[in-house]
């Protein structure tokens, strides 16, 4: 079946421009992450979703990271004026259960601000 | 807080060579360790995990054995094959109901034929 699927692969936004990420996740999965991947380092939690209630956003860097799941299915990572520490890979992982520990994670979109 | 340290790489080895790479932990309670496979241009896999002390977790021919008292995982193969280059991730999450997993920096693993 299929598995998690990002877009766009890849982004480049000029720095205080927006950028919208989508996800979207395995279909009938309850639980949604997002993560950020900086370049040489692990995956750094940004967020979680259970169906369409935001229940951990203490990863958020700033006020200028945005996340939403209005139907409990895809999922969309918007980053308001982007600035050039903002650039590394974006990764969504969904899991079939409330607090079920395998995550199945997308391929990521590596965004590059200049 | 809840850290991974894993061995820098890349590791570099011919194929059919035995492999190790090493990973300890800092943490309360009692975690799940994981192990986490990163294929280029491809998203995270999981690859094994241990959820208890002495449970060793297995797949693919890869193992990691979760021990306490050195707080390691360290994953091994017996014979690597080139299709295993990738980047791994050793992982913790602080235990039942946890779902934030903490992340070591990966290990990029080249395999030669």
């Amino acid at each position: 079946g299929a598995g998690v699927s990002q877009s766009p692969r890849y982004k480049v936004a000029k720095r205080g421009q927006d950028v919208a990420l989508r996800c979207d996740p395995i279909s009938g999965h309850v639980s949604l992450f997002w993560y950020q991947q900086a370049l040489g380092q692990g995956p750094e939690f940004l967020t979680y979703f259970q169906n369409e209630a935001q229940l951990d956003k203490s990863g958020l860097p700033s006020d200028r990271f945005f996340a939403e799941r209005p139907e409990g299915s895809v999922s969309t990572l918007k980053i308001q004026r982007t600035q050039q520490e903002d650039s590394a890979v974006y990764l969504c992982a969904s899991s079939s259960g409330r607090f079920q520990e395998t995550q199945y994670f997308g391929p990521g979109t590596r965004l590059l601000v200049l | 807080g809840d850290s991974v340290t894993q061995m820098e790489g890349p590791v570099t080895l011919s194929e059919e060579a035995f492999l190790t790479i090493n990973c300890t932990y800092t943490a309360t309670g009692y975690p799940s360790l994981f192990w986490y496979v990163q294929y280029p241009g491809e998203g995270l896999q999981l690859l094994l995990k241990a959820t208890k002390a002495d449970d060793k977790g297995s797949n693919k021919g890869f193992e990691a054995t979760y021990r306490k008292e050195t707080t390691s995982f360290h994953l091994e193969k017996g014979s690597v094959q080139v299709s295993d280059s990738a980047v791994y991730f050793c992982a913790l999450t602080a235990g039942v109901g946890s779902y934030i997993p903490t992340f070591g920096r990966g290990t990029s693993l080249i395999v030669h034929p």
